[in-house]
């Protein structure tokens, strides 16, 4: 089975600087791909960024990175230059490869973009 | 380039009615997925359609049933409704099964049930 550990319940950033978002994990499967969504109030899942158990190096995608960390298992999503748009509830999720297994998602994180 | 669509956006019931939600997936997606979201929670995976057929299941009881039609979209059915089901129902549709496709999640329904 898997687990998704997010242990900051709510995080405070000031606008334009950089926050970093925990994640640590837990499964026995090889392969298996690690996912960041952001949920603004309005409900919506939004994907962020994905990182492959095999990839080499770090995802990014624009403002996202994701510190992936394998022997560690974790798989922080650290923002630069924060928005007060990026105020929402942050969601890291993993899947393994095989089979037909659905995403396990955390608890989430409220993080909150202070002007 | 529509993306995931779910129908309605709110629904309010009372205990032991049924319900029906509606998902349209991304195009190009033929794989459906239901996640129910209670509040202050992380998304919990209801099951799975592809090909018409129902392919992974979590924990759920047999009250919540699904169907996904010929041209993908999918219907989640809840009956005999509890307080216990209010919460956000996502819908997520992705181009396959496999666990490395991403997600794509549509706007919800959130149901209450009084």
């Amino acid at each position: 089975a898997q687990k998704i550990t997010q242990t900051q319940p709510g995080m405070f950033v000031q606008e334009k600087e950089a926050v970093t978002l925990d994640c640590t994990y837990d499964t026995s499967d090889p392969s298996y791909g690690l996912f960041w969504y952001k949920q603004p109030s309005s409900g919506e899942m939004i994907f962020l960024i994905y990182q492959g158990s095999y990839d080499q190096q770090n995802a990014t995608e624009g403002r996202y990175s994701l510190n992936f960390q394998k022997a560690r298992k974790s798989a922080n999503l650290v923002i630069s230059a924060s928005q007060l748009g990026d105020s929402a509830m942050y969601f890291c999720a993993m899947r393994p490869y095989s089979g037909n297994t659905p995403l396990v998602f955390g608890k989430g994180t409220r993080l909150s973009v202070i002007a | 380039d529509a993306g995931v669509t779910q129908s309605p956006t709110h629904l309010i019931k009372t205990r032991g009615q049924q319900v029906t939600l509606r998902c349209s997936p991304k195009s190009g997606h033929d794989t459906v997925s239901w996640y129910q979201q209670a509040l202050g929670q992380g998304p919990q995976f209801i099951f799975q359609y592809y090909e018409e057929e129902e392919r992974q299941r979590g924990n759920f009881p047999d009250r919540f049933s699904g169907h996904q039609f010929p041209n993908y979209s999918s219907e989640l059915n809840v009956n005999a409704l509890l307080l216990g089901d209010s919460a956000l129902y996502l819908c997520a549709s992705s181009p396959g099964t496999g666990g490395y496709y991403e997600q794509f999640f549509g706007p919800g329904t959130r149901l209450t049930v009084l």
